[in-house]
């Protein structure tokens, strides 16, 4: 059973445009809602991340939005670069320090 | 942030021998360490958490016996990839966290082939 569906598996936007990547989970005892930027050959590094009692967090580019009836949350890059071409995963996990489930990965390529 | 270090980056070896991966804590001590495997295009799945001093556990499918961890000091976790064959080539990543409320801190990843 995948604990974490994520959409959509590749995505491509022009330089300036806003990114949109979406996950939606099934349990309800998830509480840690972060998302990850990977490049090639590279581990993951977080990017932004999200608990249950708050709807957006915003930094800088990045924004979380959350929606705790639907059991969905999604990232929204604005003002996409190229630089931000990557893999990107959601995750949660149930407390901070707990092990990690990933989302199935959204490859983003941001065109110039 | 943290920062979390793991040697080699990359290890070519042959079928039949066995690798280990260190997974180090450069700037704080880490009670917990998770240990992930990724194949090309895929996901990230968890292998194993680590907790110093006391055995790993396991997820379910993965062979412990094959995959040994080692989490002998709050800043070194190993993984060692016994009698390695062809389809254990894969991206092995570890994470490691403070504990508590702390975020998990990962390390650049360890390229293994398997000839």
């Amino acid at each position: 059973q995948q604990q974490v569906k994520q959409s959509p598996q590749s995505l491509i936007v022009q330089k300036g445009g806003i990114s949109i990547i979406n996950c939606a989970y099934e349990n309800t005892a998830f509480d840690y809602f972060p998302w990850y930027q990977q490049f090639p050959g590279k581990g993951p590094a977080l990017l932004i991340a999200i608990r249950p009692d708050v709807s957006e967090k915003k930094e800088g580019r990045f924004t979380i939005s959350f929606n705790k009836s639907a059991k969905q949350f999604s990232l929204h890059i604005m003002d996409s670069q190229p630089g931000d071409s990557a893999t990107y995963f959601c995750a949660v996990s149930t407390g901070t320090a707990s092990k990690l489930t990933f989302g199935t990965g959204t490859r983003l390529q941001v065109t110039l | 942030g943290a920062v979390v270090s793991q040697h080699p980056s990359w290890v070519i070896c042959k079928s039949g021998t066995s690798v280990k991966i260190e997974c180090r804590s450069l700037d704080f001590q880490a009670t917990t360490m998770f240990w992930y495997r990724q194949f090309p295009k895929q996901s990230l799945m968890l292998m194993a958490t680590s907790n110093e001093g006391s055995k790993a556990t396991y997820e379910q499918g993965v062979e412990k016996d094959k995959f040994l961890i080692n989490h002998a000091s709050l800043t070194l976790s190993t993984l060692t990839v016994t009698s390695a064959h062809p389809e254990d080539s894969s991206f092995y990543i570890c994470s490691a966290t403070r504990g508590g409320l702390s975020e998990a801190f990962f390390g650049q990843g360890t390229r293994l082939t398997v000839v």
